[in-house]
């Protein structure tokens, strides 16, 4: 079964930092990888995904994103933190050729220190 | 365009109840699908409808149901409620036609206590 493993359930950056929050996944198939935000009291907010080409994803807000096949890794950086950027981020997965079932990793809180 | 939107935002339920939630999805999304976020279980899916007709189900109990309307609207009911249900129940609408690269619009959720 498809699983998703956010390393570091908590991450603390100082503002200006960079920011890295780290996500593997689990198929012997690539699946579609995404990364959504959740701020307090909100739903889900798509960041980007990785469907096919590119491997370096760029999405909202300056986060980006590579899919490294070889590390089973979707890794999501942003160079320079704002204090905006304290949220809590999701890695979630969808199987190919599969519907809109999105399997979520446990999450990562980014807290932003000025 | 309007987001998709949730009714009730908070519902305090006591155990045993039933609960019925309601989302409205983007117009023109055929779509939708259901999660149940906790603290201790994460973000979970329940279950997908599309063009009314369940498409895809998680591993809950009977006790949580869903249904699709011909508008796209869908319903989720949970029978005899227990403390564990307590959630914020998220619903995510989408065109649903390209096998899971559609994005996702969630909406912000019905917070469900359960006393």
């Amino acid at each position: 079964a498809q699983s998703v493993t956010q390393l570091g359930s908590h991450v603390s950056v100082s503002e200006g930092a960079l920011v890295l929050l780290r996500c593997n996944y689990s198929s012997s198939v690539p699946p579609y990888l995404f990364w959504y935000v959740q701020y307090p009291n909100q739903g889900l907010q798509l960041l980007l995904k990785y469907t096919t080409g590119a491997t370096l994803v760029k999405g909202i807000n300056g986060f980006e994103a590579e899919f490294k096949k070889s590390e089973t890794s979707f890794h999501l950086t942003k160079p320079s933190a704002h204090m905006s950027d304290a949220a809590e981020y999701f890695c979630a997965v969808i199987q190919r050729g599969g519907t809109d079932k999105l399997i979520f990793g446990t999450g990562t809180r980014l807290q932003v220190f000025p | 365009k309007a987001g998709v939107t949730q009714t009730p935002r908070y519902l305090i339920k006591t155990r045993g109840q039933q609960v019925t939630l309601s989302c409205s999805p983007i117009s023109g999304h055929r779509s939708v699908s259901w999660y149940q976020q906790t603290p201790g279980q994460g973000l979970q899916f329940l279950f997908e409808y599309f063009s009314e007709t369940q498409r895809n189900k998680g591993n809950f109990p009977g006790r949580f149901s869903g249904r699709q309307f011909s508008n796209s609207r869908s319903e989720m009911n949970v029978s005899t409620l227990e403390l564990g249900d307590s959630a914020l129940y998220l619903c995510a609408s989408s065109q649903g036609t390209s096998g899971g690269i559609d994005e996702q619009f969630f909406g912000p959720g019905t917070r469900l206590t359960v006393l």
